[in-house]
């Protein structure tokens, strides 16, 4: 099935630990982009990368760090700096960035701090 | 910020057409109309776009008003399972292609 998928589903995170949430798409997609969303809000974009070895910062890049050595990888790792780290983390892709591409999203992985 | 405003919260009878209402007076002629919704604790998933047609999936239609400062997203038939979070997205030029989501409508199908 083609698709995205992200791993954890839960993770759990001790005081001043970097986690590393995965990514992986197999639709031949070239953008991917990470999103947080906080109870009972929208999401908001972290990071997004629109071709392999390249990536741009979001709104809220701060505390967070990503790499895209594959196309079809895009992990996002939650640094020790980012000091409320605990949200819904949604990982999307789109085949390109037109401005009519469409988006589609992963499971989600919830990550809460220890 | 999200340049839509949407109802906090709607009802609608299972069996019944859902009829999901959204504002978007300061669209610009080159954005897109996208709807999303969220179920509890899962991803969103896409359910329709357009510009300024008129259109229809599987999932829902869309109806945008002439002026383009207002849509219509249709359930034509609600079932329970169609109780989520529905979002009304305009498509945002700034950092590519970010998907900006406001607080969206909460729907409830009721038996």
């Amino acid at each position: 099935d083609g698709g995205i998928t992200q791993s954890p589903k839960y993770l759990f995170r001790k005081e001043g630990q970097n986690v590393t949430l995965s990514c992986e798409q197999n639709l031949n997609h070239d953008a991917m982009y990470w999103y947080r969303q906080d109870p009972g809000q929208g999401l908001r974009l972290i990071y997004y990368s629109q071709i392999v070895n390249d990536f741009q910062k979001g709104d809220i890049a701060e505390g967070y760090s990503v790499s895209r050595e594959k196309k079809e990888s895009f992990p996002l790792t939650v640094t020790s700096a980012q000091k409320n780290p605990t949200a819904f983390y949604l990982c999307a892709s789109s085949v390109g960035t037109r401005i009519q591409e469409t988006q589609y999203f992963g499971p989600g992985t919830r990550l809460l701090v220890l | 910020d999200a340049k839509t405003t949407q109802p906090p919260s709607m009802d609608c009878a299972e069996g019944r057409a859902a009829n999901l209402p959204c504002n978007h007076s300061t669209i610009s002629g080159n954005e897109y109309v996208y709807w999303y919704r969220q179920i509890h604790s899962q991803g969103p998933q896409y359910i329709i776009h357009g510009l300024k047609n008129n259109e229809t999936n599987e999932m829902a239609s869309l109806i945008i008003t002439e002026d383009r400062k207002s849509s219509t997203l249709i359930l034509p038939h609600a079932t329970l399972r169609d109780t989520a979070v529905y979002y009304c997205i305009v498509r945002a030029l700034e950092y590519g292609n970010k998907l900006v989501f406001g607080a969206g409508t909460i729907l409830r199908v009721k038996s």
